[in-house]
């Protein structure tokens, strides 16, 4: 495709469902990130994957996130037991390697009632 | 974590001055983004620096590492420079992060 793209671009939920949030990648692209922005700050670092390997997950703030990128291609965030602390827009990006410019998808918010 | 530190965190320029956004950093980086955010959309890569200098247009970003230090200019600023702008700094030494500054908001007036 042409750009990032994120499914589904907005997501409601009630409190203690589980939700996945699915990013498509620039083809091609080895590096991809999720990033987790609260209203009014800036994105926070939350897994890194090259390739289907997850390199870095230390940013996800407890063991209820679940990053998967499987093929190397597609990667899927999983939220179980939602909390209201967890309403936020989940950003991707992707990059052909780690030193090279990012490119974001248009985020998914989610609102956790 | 301030691992990132920008200012000044809100600007309001007329039209046409010229725009000087901070980014400071407090650890070693391999390399520092630049970014732009429109209200309601995406973020938008402008430049990806590890030294020295980058133009692209009206945009100039600059880069000292040795102190820790970075800087946004934007020449003879117009209304659609109007969004947030944010400074994120990729550390590989502990694995691979970024860290993000909490943006700098500019308006610019006609």
């Amino acid at each position: 495709g042409a750009g990032v793209s994120q499914s589904p671009r907005y997501k409601v939920a009630k409190r203690g469902q589980d939700v996945a949030l699915r990013c498509d990648p620039i083809s091609g692209h080895v590096s991809l990130f999720w990033y987790q922005q609260a209203l009014g700050q800036g994105p926070e670092f939350l897994t890194y994957f090259q390739n289907e390997a997850q390199l870095d997950k230390s940013g996800l703030p407890s063991d209820r996130f679940f990053a998967e990128r499987p093929e190397g291609s597609v990667s899927t965030l999983k939220i179980q037991r939602t909390q209201q602390e967890d309403s936020a827009v989940y950003l991707c990006a992707s990059n052909p390697g780690l030193y090279n410019e990012q490119f974001f998808g248009p985020g998914t918010r989610l609102t956790v009632l | 974590k301030n691992e990132v530190e920008q200012s000044p965190q809100n600007l309001t320029a007329q039209e046409g001055e010229f725009i000087t956004i901070n980014c400071s950093y407090s650890v070693g980086i391999s390399a520092l983004h630049w970014l732009q955010q429109h209200p309601g959309g995406g973020i938008v890569s402008l430049f990806m620096l590890s030294s020295g200098k980058k133009k692209h247009g009206r945009l100039i970003a600059t880069i000292n590492i040795q102190e820790k230090h970075s800087s946004l200019h934007i020449t003879a600023s117009h209304p659609r420079d109007s969004a947030v702008y944010i400074c994120a700094v990729l550390i590989t030494n502990t694995g691979n992060q970024f860290y993000f500054g909490t943006g700098t908001s500019l308006t610019v007036i006609p």
